[in-house]
């Protein structure tokens, strides 16, 4: 079945330092999206990515989708302590109803 | 608007125990779908609905029931508890298949 990889599974930066995690799939994907949980809290949906290729960009988040879409990257530059949580990638393929989330990549900023 | 809520927000029982974790969204959501987290495994898709009267299963059905009678309620219903079920338990809705997803507080469930 469809399986979401998500490297790495924990990064710890110093503030200021940028960050990125990366996300496979094993099926081609209709569309891919991006959450953020906070300790203690629950995923919230930050993007949604769509087409081949595609590069969208949040102040200083920026979100890729890779031209074979199977693949997915975020990338933070600067970390602040805000930015601390897991980040979490979702996909579904072009079959089903399934959103498929990978096993998320916890970041720690330390000031 | 509430979003989604889910109750309640901590649960013990015992092994072989039955219970139910209840979930209502009040955005007229078509989509709505329980997932577990677990330490390390991320989180993965129990059961879904894409609208009323219509479910199927997702990654991890086996021990889960669930029923979408209405198109706000989204019950999880565990059968016969066991201590493998011990994780936090998130319900979440879409307005569409494709949408992003609203989550709920999620549910601690603990099986002893």
């Amino acid at each position: 079945g469809q399986q979401v990889m998500q490297i790495p599974q924990y990064q710890h930066v110093q503030e200021g330092e940028d960050f990125t995690t990366y996300c496979n799939s094993s099926t081609t994907l209709s569309n891919i999206q991006w959450y953020k949980q906070r300790p203690g809290g629950h995923p919230v949906f930050l993007i949604q990515l769509v087409k081949s290729g595609e590069v969208k960009k949040q102040k200083r988040l920026t979100f890729q989708f890779g031209e074979a879409k199977k693949n997915s990257s975020l990338h933070i530059t600067a970390t602040q302590t805000t930015d601390v949580g897991t980040y979490f990638c979702a996909g579904k393929d072009n079959q089903g109803g399934k959103l498929i989330f990978g096993q998320g990549t916890e970041l720690s900023v330390k000031p | 608007n509430a979003g989604v809520t889910q109750t309640p927000k901590f649960q013990v029982l015992k092994t072989g125990q039955s219970m139910t974790l209840q979930c209502a969204q009040d955005m007229n959501h078509e989509y709505m779908s329980w997932y577990r987290q677990d330490p390390g495994m991320g989180l993965r898709l129990i059961h879904y609905s894409v609208g009323a009267g219509i479910t199927d299963q997702g990654e991890v059905p086996n021990g889960y029931n669930v029923s979408r009678s209405t198109t706000e309620d989204f019950p999880l219903r565990l059968l016969s508890a066991a201590p493998s079920q011990t994780s936090v338990y998130f319900c979440a809705s879409g307005s569409r298949r494709n949408s992003p997803l609203h989550f709920g507080n999620g549910t601690r469930l603990t099986v002893t």
